[in-house]
């Protein structure tokens, strides 16, 4: 069966970089689209990007443009998202959801998820 | 940016009661719209993709429909167990949105 394994909770201090993983098991992971979603406490869901681990290609809601940077390991399935120059406002909860379709007719909604990484910006 | 307007932001109903929550695009999605719900701590589920049609393991309480640019989601039988947050998300054209979120409660 499908799963999205994530990385643990970060406690990171402003100004500085993090990277969080997202470990795919029960499919192809070529074959689709990985995004990643933000949830700030108590917020509702943002779009941050996808990555097709296929080609490596990127998509990038413009808002974190510059913020948040894909990446993916083919032979490991797994999906990275590096966060740079934290502030307390990307203190949040960071998601990767599979999408469902193909390269060429994506579907653009999400039946798998990863559990979450909590991500904390404190000095 | 496509907005979805998402209403009400909370909801208290009865066991058993028909609950209706609905989204408004502010542009045409056509049927690119999903519904998740989500519970404290836990990642949103799939609920209805495609406007109208129930993702696996889903309870068919809970159906979808779309009237132009205005989607909603009912649950004809309330249960204990759909307490939670449930969202729409447009599919239609980056950046892919979300709803505000509904906040739905057990009265």
């Amino acid at each position: 069966q499908v799963q999205l394994q994530q990385s643990g909770t970060e406690l990171v201090k402003p100004a500085s970089s993090v990277k969080i993983s997202c470990k795919a098991s029960g499919y192809t992971f070529t074959s689709n689209y990985m995004h990643w979603i933000r949830q700030q406490p108590g917020n509702g869901l943002e779009w941050i990007g996808w990555i097709y681990p296929g080609n490596g290609n990127t998509k990038y809601n413009q808002k974190f443009d510059g913020k948040a940077t894909l990446t993916a390991d083919k032979s490991s399935s797994t999906a990275y998202m590096q966060l740079s120059s934290l502030t307390s406002e990307d203190s949040a909860v960071y998601f990767c959801a599979r999408e469902d379709g193909t390269y060429y007719y994506p579907y653009g909604w999400f039946a798998y998820w990863g559990q979450g990484t909590l991500v904390t910006v404190s000095s | 940016d496509i907005q979805m307007t998402q209403s009400p932001a909370s909801l208290s109903a009865s066991l058993e009661e028909i609950v209706t929550i609905t989204c408004q695009a502010s542009q045409d999605i056509g049927n690119w719209l999903a519904w998740y719900q989500q519970k404290p701590g836990k990642s949103p589920q799939l609920l209805i993709y495609g406007a109208t049609s129930l993702a696996d393991g889903v309870p068919s309480r809970f159906s979808g429909s779309r009237s132009g640019t205005q989607y909603s989601l009912k649950i004809s039988r309330l249960q204990v167990e759909d307490i939670g947050i449930y969202y729409c998300q447009q599919a239609s054209s980056a950046p892919l949105t979300f709803g505000s979120g509904t906040k739905l409660e057990i009265k």
